[in-house]
């Protein structure tokens, strides 16, 4: 299994331009989400979603879209880079049954720079 | 709602020292409750968890017991060394809904 995997690792952006994060799973997780990750602050939920279809907003989803269209694929994108959006975001999935673990499996980050 | 208190760092350590790095909780129901570890430049893992009140998660080590009266999942390791030096993060997981992470702690490991 390659676990979660993210696209691409490194991204620089100019301010207003609109980019997707891609990042995929082969462990059949029904669950998967996004994190940023900025100095202090530890991770912070962006979007999630529970299933093929289902998505939800999480603490911090401004400026950002989700779809879920497959079980392995949950692409992130932005609308219109901001500087304030330069972080690093992690991808992360987990079954959601209590009785087999349920813990998230993180993909490796995209660090994403705004100028 | 949901939070997660980690200790601040960062906390610095000599060699075959004792570790512990407190962590409490604030959740409605039962969470299960879990330890990530992020080594420089590197995603996260998950290094132990545990799913109801007085499990006790154990991993290359570190060791953490879910006390539901004290709300507190305490990372304790009896004698780390310099590859453990990471940052290590508290998280809560109530049910469906997504993880509530803490603020993170550095762990420093001097020779």
């Amino acid at each position: 299994n390659a676990g979660v995997t993210q696209t691409p690792k490194f991204q620089v952006l100019k301010t207003g331009q609109s980019m997707t994060l891609q990042c995929a799973q082969d462990m059949n997780h029904e669950y998967m989400s996004w994190y940023r990750q900025d100095p202090g602050m530890g991770l912070r939920l962006i979007h999630y979603s529970v299933g093929a279809g289902i998505t939800d907003q999480g603490e911090v989803p401004n400026g950002y879209n989700v779809s879920r269209s497959t079980t392995e694929d949950f692409p992130l994108r932005l609308l219109s880079a901001a500087p304030s959006q330069t972080s690093v975001y992690f991808c992360a999935s987990s079954t959601t049954f209590r009785d087999r673990g349920h813990e998230q499996y993180f993909g490796p980050g995209t660090r994403l720079t705004v100028t | 709602g949901n939070s997660v208190t980690q200790m601040e760092g960062p906390v610095t350590l000599s060699e075959e020292a004792f570790l512990t790095i407190n962590c409490t909780y604030t959740a409605t129901g039962y969470p299960s409750l879990f330890w990530y570890v992020q080594y420089p430049g590197e995603g996260l893992q998950l290094l132990l968890k545990a799913t109801k009140a007085d499990d006790k998660g154990s991993n290359k080590g570190f060791e953490a017991t879910y006390r539901k009266e004290t709300t507190s999942f305490h990372l304790e390791k009896g004698s780390v060394q310099v590859s453990d030096s990471a940052v290590y993060f508290c998280a809560l997981k109530p049910g469906r809904r997504a993880l509530t992470f803490g603020s993170g702690t550095r762990l420093q490991v001097q020779p």
